[in-house]
Parts: C-alpha cells; structure tokens; sequence
C-alpha cells in the first residue's frame, strides 16, 4: 500500500527555521516525484515546487522560489521541505503528494499544519 | 486570484447529478490532457478522482465523470451521495514556469 507519511504540526515564532518531512513506503521512493502543496487557512491549493528523489532535481513554482528549500534523502525515502526564516504568512497546512505517471498527484500526505506567530 | 477558474458552489440532491467547471486558458487546460480532479472531505487531505481529463483511478467509482471541451474541464458527479460532500478542486498542468495550477475550489452540497 502506498502511503506517504508527514511530520507532526509545528508552531513557531517569525524568523525561526523549520523542517518538515514526508516519508513515503509502499513503492519505488525514487521513481515518482514529491510535490509540495500549500492551503492558506480556509483558502485553495497552491503548488510550490517539486523534487525528483533519485537525483534530487527540483523545480519551484516562482511564487515560492528563494523562499523554502525542497531536499531528499532517499536512503530513507523521505522528502523534506525547510524555511530558513518564516514569517507569519508562512502559517499553512503543507501537503507532499506523489506525482505519478499521468503527471497527477495520485497520492498524498495527511498534511502538516504549521503555525507562525509571535 | 486561482489560475483556473470553479464555481465557489454547487448543489444537488441525492439521486441527482452535478456538473462542475473548471475554466483555464489555452496555455494550461485547453492545450493539455493533463487535468484532474481532487476530492476534499473538511479536515482531509485532498483525494485524486479523475487524471488525465476523463480517467478515473482504481476504488473511484463510475458515478465520477470527466470531460474537457477547449479551455474548461468539467467534472460530472451523478446519483448524488451524502457522502459526496466535499470541496472539489481541479488541476491542470501550464506551460507557464508555475508548472502546475489549482483551481479555486468548489463546495459541493448534498441537500
């Protein structure tokens, strides 16, 4: 069974890092894509960018280029998404789908929600 | 402001049928076949239903439909269940650098 696993809700004060994970099993972690997905609080989807696992090559929507960082480690088959100083904008809940071959994201994460506020 | 546009919502009672729209331009929706279709119950990560314009995955049943004509994509739900209820989002691939574009979104009501 294909399952894609993510890291538990974060709070966190503007400014502060923060990594979040995604852990897929059931499949070939390195031959589909992870994309990210953002949803606002009570907003829409919005696709960030995604990674290829076997060699880590991204592509970032330009809403979200320079702002977060998408990495792998498929030796453990998780994708991560990292901030390096979040603002309170950055409060979301995350999704990682998996992209498959139709280009679609035929599965996806429980979602992290992450909170920003001082 | 989403890159394609949805009805905010639609309505119907059990039994009937709905039809959702998902309107894109001829840089995304009406020049590729890589649309799809996202179930999302409140408080549940969204579900793929339909990919590829009209093809539905495995476990979702026939009662989903897809088709596009030009630049709108439309997602057919007939013989309405409660268990319909939800927010539908569409997707698209886009030429542009954005790569892939959501809808905004429509609530579905079962009356």
């Amino acid at each position: 069974e294909v399952q894609l696993v993510q890291s538990g809700a974060e709070v966190k004060k503007p400014g502060e890092s923060l990594r979040i994970s995604c852990k897929g099993s059931g499949y070939r972690f390195t031959s589909y894509w992870i994309s990210w997905v953002r949803q606002m609080p009570g907003k829409d989807l919005e696709w960030m960018g995604r990674i290829d696992p076997s060699d880590s090559y991204t592509n970032y929507s330009p809403s979200f280029q320079g702002h977060v960082t998408m990495s792998a480690d498929k030796s453990i088959s998780t994708a991560y998404l990292q901030w390096s100083s979040l603002k309170a904008s950055d409060t979301a809940m995350y999704y990682c789908a998996r992209q498959g071959s139709s280009s679609s994201f035929d599965y996806w994460g429980q979602g992290t929600l992450v909170t920003v506020s001082s | 402001q989403s890159a394609l546009t949805q009805p905010p919502s639609v309505s119907g009672s059990p039994g009937q049928s709905v039809t959702i729209s998902c309107t894109g331009t001829s840089s995304d929706v009406g020049s590729y076949n890589r649309v799809s279709w996202y179930q999302q119950p409140p408080g549940t990560a969204p579900k793929l239903m339909i990919y590829e314009v009209s093809n539905r995955p495995s476990g979702v049943p026939d009662r989903f439909s897809g088709s596009k004509s030009g630049n709108t994509a439309s997602l057919t739900i007939s013989g309405l269940q409660a268990e319909d209820e939800a927010d539908y989002y569409c997707s698209s691939y886009t030429s542009s650098s954005t790569y892939w574009v959501f809808g905004g979104g429509t609530k579905l009501t079962v009356l």
